[in-house]
């Protein structure tokens, strides 16, 4: 079966501190892995796509990176606005009109001021 | 920036009933996708659809489920009768094409079945 674990469940920083999220998937033909941001009452909305392993991609603060067996979301000197939940996805056939996604449970990340 | 939009954002029903819950998708898009959150669970895929027709569905999506896109603009999801069970935060998606992986979901409707 397949399957997407994220951790931690939930991550507090104090603003400018770095750190990474984890997500680690099992996923028979894997064939791209997304990154999600959900905000509390919101749709999750796209961050990255990764596609094969050694592959990454930055979005201002953000930066993701994919191997073999996991992802990470790196978040460096995050500010207070970068708090939300990380999601985690993985998508068996991207590029056809299928496109299912099978979601981890995310991370809620907190950045204190 | 264009946005799929969702009505209604809530929704309350007794168990047993009919509901439907109506998305807008953005207006250039051919697939059109419903996933559905349980509180404090993981998003979860319903369908897909594309051409007028389902391309897939999961075990989720049984017989009190379906869809249609009835106009050129919205794309609806049926629950023929509610159970308990179906409270749940329902998203509609959209992407424009084969070749684009981005997905844009609404804010979805929170479904609460009494």
């Amino acid at each position: 079966e397949d399957q997407v674990t994220q951790s931690p469940e939930a991550l507090r920083l104090q603003e400018g501190e770095s750190s990474s999220l984890n997500c680690s998937y099992t996923v028979s033909g894997l064939r791209g892995l997304f990154w999600y941001r959900q905000d509390p009452g919101k749709g999750p909305e796209f961050l990255f796509t990764l596609y094969s392993a050694g592959e990454e991609k930055e979005k201002e603060r953000l930066k993701a990176t994919l191997t073999k067996k996991e992802s990470f979301l790196h978040i460096t000197a995050p500010k207070p606005e970068d708090s939300a939940t990380y999601l985690c996805a993985a998508a068996k056939n991207p590029g056809a009109g299928s496109y299912q996604l099978t979601f981890g449970k995310g991370t809620k990340l907190s950045v204190i001021p | 920036e264009p946005e799929v939009t969702q009505t209604p954002s809530h929704q309350v029903t007794q168990m047993g009933q009919e509901v439907i819950l109506r998305c807008v998708p953005i207006s250039n898009h051919l697939y059109f996708y419903w996933y559905r959150q349980i509180l404090g669970q993981k998003v979860e895929f319903l369908v897909s659809f594309y051409n007028n027709e389902i391309s897939e569905k999961s075990e989720i999506f049984d017989d009190q489920f379906s869809v249609e896109r009835p106009d050129g603009s919205n794309f609806t999801l049926k629950i023929r009768s509610t159970k308990l069970e179906d409270s749940a935060m329902y998203f509609c998606a959209s992407r424009r094409d084969n070749t684009n992986e981005k997905l844009f979901f609404g804010s979805g409707t929170q479904l609460s079945v009494l």
